[in-house]
């Protein structure tokens, strides 16, 4: 099946850092990325949509300023947490999808647990 | 807006019986329906989708769900768990129509018991 990988798995960062998730589809091309955040006992949250080649699409309520999303290839999306404060602490999770069709399954990065002092 | 309710958050179960994690969705238009399963660790796997046709989905390692629209419903049942099924399922919906955005439950935690 397809694989998606996230590097790295766990990050500490100091207050005011910034920090860069790396996405990485294995065995295939993804036209589209997503990025979400989840919340300990809660659900996972959509942060944004990101298409190969173009802007990323941010959810109501997201910063586009403080979570920078690139999806310079088709294999390959990143996150950038800019100026980290620990209210950033979270687990951030990345998905996949080959095309950008609504029946299209997504497939999941193992996350990352971003935990900043 | 759409929605996904779970409203199990734990789901204890003995080890070969049955168990039945609900969900209930609200949208004002038609939806595609999925279950992810989260093992510990690792990434959501998808357990099954419902897209059109017939209401009673199978898919992977034994589950199923039914789709029963007049009640906006999409539980998943499996007639006989393993210790192996421990983990995190979520439910979660695509309104058609609405690109490819997934919205997910809460989740709910399976925890099989010898």
């Amino acid at each position: 099946g397809a694989v998606v990988s996230q590097h790295p798995s766990r990050v500490i960062c100091k207050s005011g850092t910034s920090v860069k998730i790396e996405c990485r589809s294995l065995d295939f091309q993804a036209t589209t990325m997503f990025w979400y955040r989840q919340f300990p006992k809660q659900s996972l949250m959509l942060m944004a949509t990101s298409n190969e080649g173009s802007k990323a699409t941010y959810e109501q309520g997201v910063e586009k300023d403080k979570f920078l999303i690139n999806h310079a290839s088709l294999t390959l999306s990143t996150l950038t947490v800019t100026s980290a404060h620990p209210e950033d602490s979270s687990f951030y999770i990345c998905s996949a999808t080959l095309d950008r069709f609504s029946t299209d399954t997504q497939y999941f990065g193992p996350g990352t647990r971003l935990t900043v002092l | 807006a759409q929605s996904v309710t779970q409203l199990d958050s734990q789901v204890p179960v003995f080890e070969e019986a049955p168990v039945e994690l609900r969900c209930n969705y609200s949208s004002s238009v038609s939806v595609y329906l999925f279950w992810y399963v989260q093992y510990p660790n690792q990434g959501l796997q998808l357990l099954l989708k419902y897209l059109s046709g017939s209401t009673l989905v199978k898919g992977i390692n034994g589950f199923e769900a039914e789709f029963n629209k007049s009640q906006t419903s999409f539980h998943l049942r499996k007639p006989s768990v393993h210790i192996s099924d421990t983990a995190e399922y979520f439910c979660a919906v695509i309104v058609t129509g609405g690109g490819n955005k997934l919205t997910f439950g809460t989740g709910t935690q399976l925890k099989v018991e010898l």
